[in-house]
């Protein structure tokens, strides 16, 4: 069983496009993470979310906390090949560190 | 953020042999940990590593196959014993660091292929 599902766990779009990326769980997490990763290196820190409905923006990027801290999105406005790698969304559930990942999106942004 | 350097980058080992990884932080943190990437997949906790203690393992990793060494808080240890072509990943430091909440960074991943 999952603990964090994410979706989709693949995406193609044009340039330009909005998309959105969803990571559920039934558990409670104490803080959210999301990462983008480039292929052969290690995942890059986009956004740390701890408070239930908090709404963290990065350039074109919007992060949403679910109002009960079970639930994630990231939204991608306007996407630019650039955007184009794996999107990865990780949970603590207990201000442990010990990180829990959705099993990932891979986004490709065609122009 | 907090800077991870990992050793080596990328190996191609021979299965039975043992790859130890390093990994060095810039600073002194509390919390560090180990997890594997398989190929196609997300990431899975292997363990914390604990300093001046044994490390603790998640479900499914014992510390014969996957002995941690952490003898101080910039520096840690993973060694990967009697591969096989199934322990091919990419195994990745992360340390705890500035951030809200416990905010996790990520070194740039061992990747290793076992032939």
């Amino acid at each position: 069983t999952q603990l964090l599902e994410q979706s989709p766990q693949f995406l193609s779009i044009q340039e330009g496009e909005n998309l959105t990326v969803y990571c559920n769980s039934s558990s409670v997490f104490s803080s959210l993470q999301w990462y983008r990763q480039e292929p052969g290196e290690g995942p890059v820190l986009l956004v740390t979310v701890v408070t239930g409905g908090e709404v963290k923006k990065l350039k074109r990027l919007t992060f949403q906390f679910g109002d009960a801290r079970k639930d994630s999105s990231l939204h991608i406005t306007a996407a630019q090949t650039g955007d184009t790698g794996l999107y990865l969304c990780a949970g603590d559930r207990g201000n442990t560190g010990k990180l829990i990942f959705g099993q990932g999106t891979t986004l490709q942004v065609k122009p | 953020s907090a800077v991870i350097s990992q050793k080596p980058s990328r190996d191609i080992c021979q299965r039975g042999t043992s790859l130890t990884i390093q990994c060095q932080v810039d600073s002194q943190v509390t919390m560090m940990f180990w997890y594997r990437q398989q190929p196609g997949q997300s990431l899975t906790l292997i363990a914390t590593a604990n300093q001046g203690s044994e490390a603790t393992y998640e479900s499914g990793f014992v510390i014969d196959k996957f002995p941690i060494s952490r003898p101080n808080l910039t520096f840690s240890t993973l060694t990967v014993s009697n591969m096989s072509p199934e322990d091919s990943s990419i195994y990745l430091c992360s340390v705890e660091g500035p951030g809200v909440g416990n905010t996790i960074y990520f070194g740039e991943g061992s990747w290793l292929t076992v032939v």
